[in-house]
């Protein structure tokens, strides 16, 4: 079993549309989380971090289960702009590797 | 600011040769990793530097080593190229203590021919 996993996509939904992805990671003792988006070919840039308790930031809302061992990205009112893969990190305590998943492709449409 | 940076932006090699990546962290970051994205594929971890020394690496050959220099700039190299490592080499660097965010530089694109 990998240590993160994606669902590939694509995502394909009209501007405007709310879309929510999800990354399941297997090891209990991850202690970080993070949402990452690439552009094609281009450097994987930060979106947000994921705290237990949850956290917004304008359209973006990110949410940490530890008991199912996943973490979860929900995009409201859906730009063009969003389109784009969208990576999860996890960091597990005491290797301080960042393990990141293979992405979620979000294509917005007009 | 300065970002990471990262060079060269592209090198192509010849199988068999060897090539050197060179990356500079964000000022006040200790800590860098050095990550390969094959076309299509994700990010795979290939090494850890903090304070100057290896910490981590991922599951790669022992041809795929580098350092980190006392102003925490680090270099991969990569010897006996293969096609297959063929791929965009990306280098993030953060503050090192695992809870910090990471910030990639632009990445060099090393083609084997």
């Amino acid at each position: 079993r990998k240590e993160v996993e994606q669902d590939p996509g694509p995502f394909n939904v009209p501007e405007g549309a709310t879309v929510a992805f999800n990354c399941t990671y297997s090891n209990s003792a991850s202690q970080s989380f993070f949402w990452y988006r690439q552009d094609c070919r281009k450097e994987p840039k930060l979106l947000m971090s994921v705290y237990s308790s949850g956290n917004e930031d304008g359209r973006f809302t990110a949410q940490l289960n530890r008991a199912s061992q996943y973490i979860s990205l929900l995009i409201r009112d859906s730009k063009l702009s969003d389109s784009a893969t969208y990576l999860c990190a996890v960091v597990t305590s005491g290797t301080y590797k960042y393990i990141f998943g293979t992405g979620t492709r979000l294509k917005v449409l007009a | 600011e300065a970002g990471v940076t990262q060079s060269p932006t592209h090198l192509i090699k010849t199988r068999g040769q060897q090539a050197t990546l060179r990356c500079s962290p964000i000022s006040g970051h200790t800590s860098v990793y050095w990550y390969q994205q094959a076309l299509g594929l994700g990010l795979q971890f290939l090494l850890w530097y903090d304070e100057g020394e290896e910490r981590n690496r991922g599951n790669f050959p022992p041809r795929f080593s580098g350092r980190q220099f006392p102003n925490y700039s680090s270099e991969l190299n990569v010897n006996a190229l293969e096609l297959e490592d063929s791929a965009l080499y990306l280098c993030a660097s953060s503050y090192g203590t695992g809870n910090e965010k990471l910030f990639f530089g632009s990445g060099t694109q090393l083609s084997v021919l």
